[in-house]
């Protein structure tokens, strides 16, 4: 099974910050990868998939990155609708597996 | 712009079947698939298994003796059925509509709270 591993678990950032999370991949998934946001009683949005595809309607301050084992989710500047919870996940081999989720607060 | 939603018990007893639906609206269940994702309470994400309208499924290693994944296009709906279930089963269970030749969860519905408990 490949394992997803998110970094870090918590952020705490203030409005206009720049944040980055990480996504490591335990073997290659080429470029198979989605990023979800999750807000409290909320189920998931998709937010990128083929790890830097802009999903329609999201908007242009978050984007992804990356190839391989290595990925990285951006928010250019961080908006206050932003505080969730993202979580990764690969769909390169037939089990798929999400990250553990990175939980962004405000500082 | 398809819309989903699980039904189902909302409480099952230990050693007994979960079984849930997800119902499709405004869009055909054909010629996609479609997937069953769990999150136990303040827990993370866990990926049950996907089916494609044909009937064929793929089902997460850890959970597969347990679980089946099945369609029924006529009615535009899947099920998920996982026996067996403990407390450890106790989770929001989501449906998800997938996008792509290589499919990942796209559009998913509310979650539906399935207890295990006596």
């Amino acid at each position: 099974d490949i394992q997803m591993t998110q970094s870090p678990s918590t952020l705490s950032a203030s409005v206009g910050d720049r944040v980055t999370i990480t996504c490591r991949a335990s073997q290659s998934i080429s470029t198979w990868l989605a990023w979800y946001q999750q807000k409290p009683g909320k189920a998931p949005k998709l937010l990128i998939y083929k790890a830097s595809n802009l999903e329609g309607g999201v908007p242009s301050r978050f984007s992804g990155s990356g190839s391989g084992t290595e990925f990285t989710l951006t928010i250019s500047s961080l908006q206050a609708d932003d505080f969730a919870t993202y979580y990764c996940q690969q769909y390169n081999t037939y089990s798929r597996s999400f990250g553990q989720g990175t939980k962004v607060v405000i500082k | 712009q398809v819309q989903l939603q699980e039904s189902g018990p909302g409480l099952v007893k230990p050693s007994e079947t979960l079984s849930l639906t997800c119902t499709v609206s405004g869009g055909s269940i054909s010629y996609n698939y479609w997937s069953w994702i769990r999150q136990p309470p303040g827990q993370g994400l866990e990926s049950i298994g996907y089916i494609y309208h044909t009937g064929r499924t793929t089902y997460n290693p850890s959970l597969k003796s347990r679980v089946t994944i099945s369609v029924d296009t006529s009615k535009n709906q899947f099920f998920l059925n996982l026996s067996s279930v403990t407390a450890a089963d106790t989770a929001v269970y989501y449906c998800a509509k997938d996008m792509g030749t290589m499919p990942f969860p796209y559009k998913w519905g509310q979650g539906t709270l399935v207890t295990v408990s006596s």
